[in-house]
């Protein structure tokens, strides 16, 4: 299985918007639910921000959002802040009952 | 509170097999699956397999069948992950995650394990 496509970078200035894309196939985020988002800062252990390919953790900020169309899902970022500045990896459940992360977006806020 | 713990870091030769263990404590552990998976130094994240600490169910990424074992002892709350045949490309943090959720397998990973380095040399 290979891993799901993410741009290698993104970047936004503060208050900005910014939207990461992960793309795969019919037989992971095209044809299930179950995508997730994590953000890691370095040297931290990653933090779950969407689940089901929309739904919010609670304390998790509303900034964060997500959606899917067809094979690619994307999380938006609203309201870019300083602390933003993180990796973002995507994930999704693959039809042979595995799992597949994306290759991870490294985000800068300029 | 509800927490994943692993053990230490590890140095390990080359061909040998090490195994991790994850803790579980503040909910019990056989009503969420657990994944495992590493990032190598600078590198993204790697599935490598998942479990239910009820033993009726693991699941292996293709790359890692053959080599990784997952066990769970839920007398202890603890999950473990074996690999073996270590190489130099095995060094990593290697992570336990819960699976969200509660008796189904919900594919997010809610609270991690702090990670454990194992570091493979000749």
């Amino acid at each position: 299985q290979s891993a799901l496509t993410q741009p290698p970078s993104a970047s936004g200035s503060p208050g900005q918007s910014v939207t990461i894309s992960c793309t795969g196939t019919n037989n992971d985020i095209g044809g299930y639910k179950y995508v997730s988002w994590y953000q890691q800062h370095p040297g931290r252990v990653p933090k779950l921000l969407i689940y089901e390919v929309t739904r919010r953790p609670s304390g998790v900020p509303d900034r964060f959002s997500g959606s899917k169309s067809g094979t690619t899902a994307s999380l938006t970022v609203s309201g870019l802040q300083a602390e933003d500045e993180a990796d973002y990896y995507c994930g999704s459940y693959v039809d042979d009952n595995t799992f597949v992360f994306g290759g991870g977006t490294r985000l800068t806020v300029l | 509170q509800v927490q994943l713990v692993q053990s230490g870091a590890e140095v390990k030769t080359l061909g040998a097999s090490v195994k991790i263990s994850c803790k579980a404590s503040g909910y019990t552990l056989s009503d969420y699956y657990i994944h495992w998976g590493r990032q190598a130094p600078g590198q993204g994240l790697e599935w490598m397999g998942i479990i239910n600490p009820n033993g009726d169910f693991t699941t292996y990424a293709q790359k890692f069948r053959g080599t990784v074992t997952m066990t769970s002892d839920t007398s202890t709350n603890t999950v473990y992950m074996e690999l073996s045949s270590l190489r130099s490309e095995d060094t990593a943090v290697y992570f336990c995650a819960r699976d969200g959720g509660v008796n189904y397998r919900q594919d997010a990973f809610d609270i991690w394990g702090q990670g454990t380095l194992v570091t493979v040399s000749s």
